[in-house]
């Protein structure tokens, strides 16, 4: 079976520009997690879906970041405008409900904003 | 929001050694979870724990729920160099969310 796939798997913008992260969760998992991974803060929960229904976004930093999550098989993560403190690992994570806290990653999405 | 503590930050260890390290924290958590992180890869879980107490092995790795429910730990045993990488606790509460511990470098000198 697929795993929990991302792209782009890295990007290099500029500050100011628009970026748009992708991820297509495992199929038939419920539940879709965006977490970003600093060394400072280390993972850090942005935001999840349940059935393609926002729950919790109280982890976005800024208006400039929204997630949606049109359909059960495709979510994503866009930041507008970028600036350099955005330069991250964005993770794309995935679960069936009932299945506690057993998360699925994906490779992740490595963001340099210059 | 809620904090893990996870120790140590980093360790060396010679092939063929024993690992422990361990999460702790001032809130309690429903559930408690320890991951992987290879270099340019995504968290792998390794072992999942549900209740207060419960001791779990997965092949060489041991891990405990804490009996208070604020802490656990992760056994490693007889490492090998595959073992290198990172790794996180992860507690869980009622809510699906998991707050991650900030890792533990783990490196294994052949």
């Amino acid at each position: 079976d697929a795993g929990v796939i991302q792209s782009p798997r890295h990007e290099v913008t500029e500050m100011g520009q628009e970026v748009t992260l992708r991820c297509k969760p495992i199929s038939g998992h419920d539940y879709l997690f965006w977490y970003r991974q600093t060394m400072m803060r280390g993972l850090e929960l942005l935001i999840y879906f349940n059935n393609n229904v926002p729950i919790d976004d109280s982890g976005m930093p800024e208006d400039r970041f929204s997630a949606k999550m049109p359909n059960a098989s495709f979510s994503t993560l866009k930041i507008q405008p970028s600036e350099p403190r955005d330069s991250a690992v964005y993770f794309c994570a995935s679960k069936r409900a009932g299945a506690g806290g057993e998360l699925f990653f994906g490779e992740g999405s490595r963001l340099t904003v210059l | 929001g809620q904090q893990l503590n996870q120790s140590p930050q980093s360790m060396f260890i010679q092939e063929g050694e024993d690992v422990s390290m361990n999460c702790t924290s001032s809130s309690i958590f429903n559930t408690w979870l320890w991951y992987k992180q290879d270099p340019g890869e995504g968290p792998v879980l390794l072992i999942a724990l549900y209740k207060a107490g419960e001791l779990t092995s997965n092949g060489r790795l041991t891990a405990q729920f804490g009996i208070t429910r604020k802490d656990s730990f992760l056994n490693i045993s007889a490492s090998i160099p595959s073992d290198v990488g990172i790794y996180f606790c992860a507690g869980g509460g009622s809510n699906y969310k998991l707050t991650f511990g900030k890792g533990t470098l783990l490196t294994v000198n052949p």
